[in-house]
């Protein structure tokens, strides 16, 4: 596709359920990142892949969530017994280069959840 | 500590004005410094970036100043638009480790291009 993907956009869950957030990056991009953006926030780092490795996950608030890119293309962000404080957009980027590499990050447009 | 302080979080500028926007940081090992562009709804789109061994790029009415000893870089938008209306976000990256790097975002700056 022409730019990252991201599904559902909204997403409204009760507290208690889980919840999964898909991202589609750019086709043959390396490097796939997840943030959180809470409202009027800047985006905070969640995780990295690199191709199918994670290699970062510091930024994952709790054992709650959970990310994987099982074939180094789509991504699923999972949460499990949501939170209100989970109410955030969460964005996705993908980048065609890994590492050192200065290549820009290409945001989708998020998903909005919503913990009610 | 990964930490980029962005100031103002809100400004007003006359069309054909000049907007800037400061930021600084306190982690030397930051190595890039973007700048993101945020519509309503939409996700950051990169708008303008600089490497630390560069003290000003320009592009088009977008330019960067970046000072490093004081360790602070700055956006300037020449002839302000209302089209330029939107949330700003420095940003500035760093190896984490491992073969990875993240991107640390200010808290941003909403700016209101009034005609």
């Amino acid at each position: 596709g022409a730019g990252v993907s991201q599904s559902p956009r909204y997403k409204v869950a009760k507290r208690g359920q889980d919840v999964a957030l898909r991202c589609d990056p750019i086709s043959g991009h390396v490097s796939l990142f997840w943030y959180q953006q809470a409202l009027g926030q800047g985006p905070e780092f969640l995780t990295y892949f690199q191709n199918e490795a994670q290699l970062d996950k510091s930024g994952l608030p709790s054992d709650r969530f959970f990310a994987e890119r099982p074939e180094g293309s789509v991504s699923t962000l999972k949460i499990q017994r949501t939170q209100q404080e989970d109410s955030a957009v969460y964005l996705c980027a993908s980048s065609l280069e890994q590492g050192w590499g200065l290549a820009p990050l290409h945001f989708g447009n998020g998903t909005r959840l919503t913990v009610t | 500590q990964q930490q980029v302080k962005q100031s103002p979080q809100s400004l007003i500028v006359q069309k054909g004005g000049i907007s800037i926007i400061n930021c600084a940081y306190e982690n030397t090992a930051f190595d890039y410094f973007p700048w993101y562009q945020q519509f309503p709804g939409k996700g950051p789109a990169l708008l303008i970036a600089i490497r630390p061994d560069v003290s000003e790029k320009k592009e088009g009415r977008f330019t960067i100043s970046f000072n490093k000893s004081a360790k602070q870089f700055s956006l300037h938008i020449m002839d302000s638009q209302p089209g330029d209306s939107a949330t700003y976000f420095c940003a500035a990256k760093n190896y984490s480790g491992a073969g990875s790097y993240q991107l640390t975002f200010g808290k941003g700056t909403k700016l209101s291009v009034i005609p």
